[in-house]
């Protein structure tokens, strides 16, 4: 069965610096990747996904996310926090052999200061 | 830009009690998915539909729990008889991709209180 393991319950970053939110992931077969956020009392919102192709992949608000097939890991980036990045983020796969649910992790709470 | 409804957005009920929550998936999608979230936590799956019918459900998709489609809109999750445990957010989401590259589009959730 899949799942994904988001290490940091929160992570803080000061405005202007570079942010990085990690996730790993287990598949039997070959993952699809993806990335939502939630802010306060909202949906989920997709960010961008990994499927096929270049590892590094670009979405919405900035953000981006590195493919690493070695270390199992689809780590979330952007090169300059904003304070309203602030949420709730989310890593999720889903196994492209077996399954069509997508598996969340506990989800990675972002603090921007300002 | 089209998106997925969900009502209530608020319910509470008593314990024992049936609750439906509702959904309108986006109008062109074709699997449809229910996830629920515990005090803000993680997202659980529960389960997903495609063609009318169930195509995987999770361990929490117990006995109490039932999905329908009852017309080309709406699609419902059905709790029989409530627990305290049942509390939580809802979400509905919809794909038009099954077991490909397609994200979920997610609704904005039903708060269900159970007391």
């Amino acid at each position: 069965a899949q799942s994904v393991a988001q290490p940091e319950d929160q992570v803080n970053v000061a405005e202007g610096n570079p942010l990085t939110v990690k996730c790993t992931y287990s598949v039997s077969g070959n993952p699809y990747l993806f990335w939502y956020v939630q802010y306060p009392n909202r949906g989920l919102q997709f960010l961008l996904k990994y499927i096929t192709g270049d590892n590094l992949v670009k979405g919405s608000y900035g953000f981006e996310a590195e493919f690493n097939k070695s270390q199992t890991s689809f780590h979330l980036k952007k090169p300059s926090a904003l304070v309203s990045d602030s949420a709730l983020y989310f890593c999720a796969v889903r196994d492209m052999n077996r399954d069509d649910k997508i598996i969340f992790g506990k989800g990675t709470r972002l603090h921007i200061l300002p | 830009e089209p998106e997925v409804t969900q009502t209530p957005s608020h319910q509470v009920t008593q314990m024992g009690q049936e609750v439906i929550l509702r959904c309108v998936p986006i109008s062109n999608h074709l699997y449809f998915y229910w996830y629920r979230q515990i005090l803000g936590q993680k997202v659980e799956f529960l389960v997903s539909f495609y063609n009318n019918e169930i195509s995987e459900k999770s361990e929490i998709f117990d006995d109490q729990f039932s999905v329908e489609r009852p017309d080309g809109s709406n699609f419902t999750l059905k709790i029989r008889s409530t627990k305290l445990e049942d509390s939580a957010m809802y979400f509905c989401a919809s794909s038009d991709d099954r077991g490909l590259a397609g994200e979920l589009f997610f609704g904005e959730g039903s708060r269900l209180t159970v007391l």
